[in-house]
């Protein structure tokens, strides 16, 4: 069974351009969460979707958006880049609605604003 | 809301020595517990989850973790630890609040040295 893949892995922007980061889920997965790693924040909750609806956002500004499509990939979108939104951004996928089952995440996309 | 805290940013360790890694939460609801490990330029990787049930989770690669509800701790032990072992643990919550949203800690790096 294929894992959660993420594309593409390496990214470099310049400011204030926007950007558009992919993630299939595991097959049969519905949920599709993003978070960011940054060194100094750590790994923040961007959002999460399933069945093509956003459940839940996080704390960030309306620049980071999201969308889920009917086969359940997802992609987010960041508008008008800061050098601050350079880090790690990771895709987890779960296999129902309930929060007590083991989230799998993707190897990430690393983006790099200049 | 709900934060987690790991104490210790680095724990340096020899080959074969035992090892703990701390974690402590805090939340006004019930919550589901994870440890995740991260290799360099990887996502993440479910170590072992709590859910409910025994308060001794047994994960992959050896390690274990006990959940103490009244100290709100859920550490992380291994007791003989290997070079391979290093790498960035992260102790994370699931709210039970029907959403798929990990809340993390802020990492524990392992190095393991001969």
């Amino acid at each position: 069974k294929a894992g959660v893949t993420q594309t593409p892995r390496y990214l470099i922007k310049t400011r204030g351009q926007q950007v558009t980061l992919s993630c299939s889920p595991i097959s049969g997965h519905r949920s599709v969460s993003w978070y960011q790693q940054t060194p100094g924040q750590g790994l923040q909750f961007l959002f999460e979707y399933f069945s093509e609806t956003q459940r839940n956002k996080g704390n960030f500004p309306g620049r980071f958006s999201g969308r889920q499509f009917s086969n359940s990939r997802s992609e987010m979108n960041v508008s008008t880049l800061e050098l601050g939104d350079s880090a790690l951004y990771l895709c987890a996928s779960t296999g129902n609605r309930g929060v007590n089952t083991e989230a799998f995440f993707g190897q990430g996309t690393r983006l790099t604003v200049v | 809301a709900q934060s987690v805290t790991q104490l210790d940013s680095q724990v340096p360790v020899f080959e074969e020595a035992p090892v703990e890694l701390r974690c402590n939460y805090s939340s006004s609801v019930s919550v589901y517990l994870f440890w995740y490990v991260q290799y360099p330029n990887q996502g993440l990787q479910l170590l072992l989850k709590y859910l409910s049930g025994s308060t001794l989770v047994k994960g992959i690669n050896g390690f274990e973790a006990e959940f103490n509800k009244s100290q709100t701790s859920f550490h992380l032990r291994k007791p003989s630890v290997h070079i391979s072992d290093t790498a960035e643990y992260f102790c994370a919550v699931n709210p039970n609040t029907g959403f798929q949203k990990l809340v993390f800690g802020t990492g524990t790096r392992l190095l393991v040295s001969p």
